[in-house]
């Protein structure tokens, strides 16, 4: 079975705060994602990866970046949390057109 | 861009059958997905289709009919487990980049 963890389940973080998130997939997929859900709108796309070092932004990258320094990680972060961040956060990785998610991070920004 | 609509709430009774519709409306278009989402779960992944017509899986059905950007998920034989979010979600190139829509809560009751 694919596996896609996440770093945390819950956070809390103060405003300005830099946050991480990690993701981890083990299936050697070459596509990972960054999604926020909050209610009423869905999956929204933050970040995408399709290769190491690769990435493209997604519909709503402002305030965010990513890091992939590894084919089996992929990391988000927030450079100076704010409140409207207060999300939850879906990590997902990709063979092709079937996305696998972790089981998110809800993040509280105070 | 893409914009994708999906009636937000439906209710059915245990044993019936229920439609869940999509329309889209993308500058592109590679597929249209299906993903269930259990409250407190991660989005998993139904089904996918690239081509007109019916797919079926088990009691899920999915349609797609790309000359009228349209799709549905059908679902037979309802049980109470298949309370949670269904979304579509469009693929608008072969980088399997998706666009979510806003997502359909089904409640099933006895």
């Amino acid at each position: 079975d694919v596996k896609v963890t996440q770093s945390s389940r819950y956070l809390v973080k103060r405003t300005g705060e830099k946050v991480f998130l990690e993701c981890v997939q083990d299936m050697d997929h070459e596509n990972m994602f960054w999604y926020r859900q909050d209610p009423g709108l869905g999956l929204r796309l933050i970040y995408f990866s399709y290769d190491v070092k690769m990435k493209e932004k997604g519909d709503i990258p402002e305030g965010y970046s990513v890091s992939r320094e590894k084919k089996e990680r992929f990391s988000l972060i927030l450079e100076s949390a704010s409140t409207n961040q207060t999300s939850m956060y879906l990590c997902a990785s990709s063979p092709f057109h079937e996305q696998y998610f972790g089981p998110g991070t809800r993040l509280t920004v105070t | 861009g893409q914009s994708l609509e999906q009636p937000s709430e439906v209710t059915a009774v245990e044993g019936a059958i229920v439609q869940i519709n999509c329309t889209y409306q993308t500058s592109g278009f590679y597929g249209l997905s299906w993903y269930q989402q259990h409250d407190g779960g991660a989005p998993t992944f139904l089904s996918y289709n690239a081509l007109d017509g019916l797919e079926e899986t088990g009691r899920f059905s999915s349609f797609l009919s790309r000359s009228d950007s349209y799709g549905y998920l059908l679902l037979q034989e309802l049980q109470m487990k298949d309370s949670a979010s269904y979304f579509c979600a469009v693929a608008d190139n072969a980088g399997n980049m998706l666009t979510f829509g806003g997502g359909t809560r089904l409640m099933v009751k006895p």
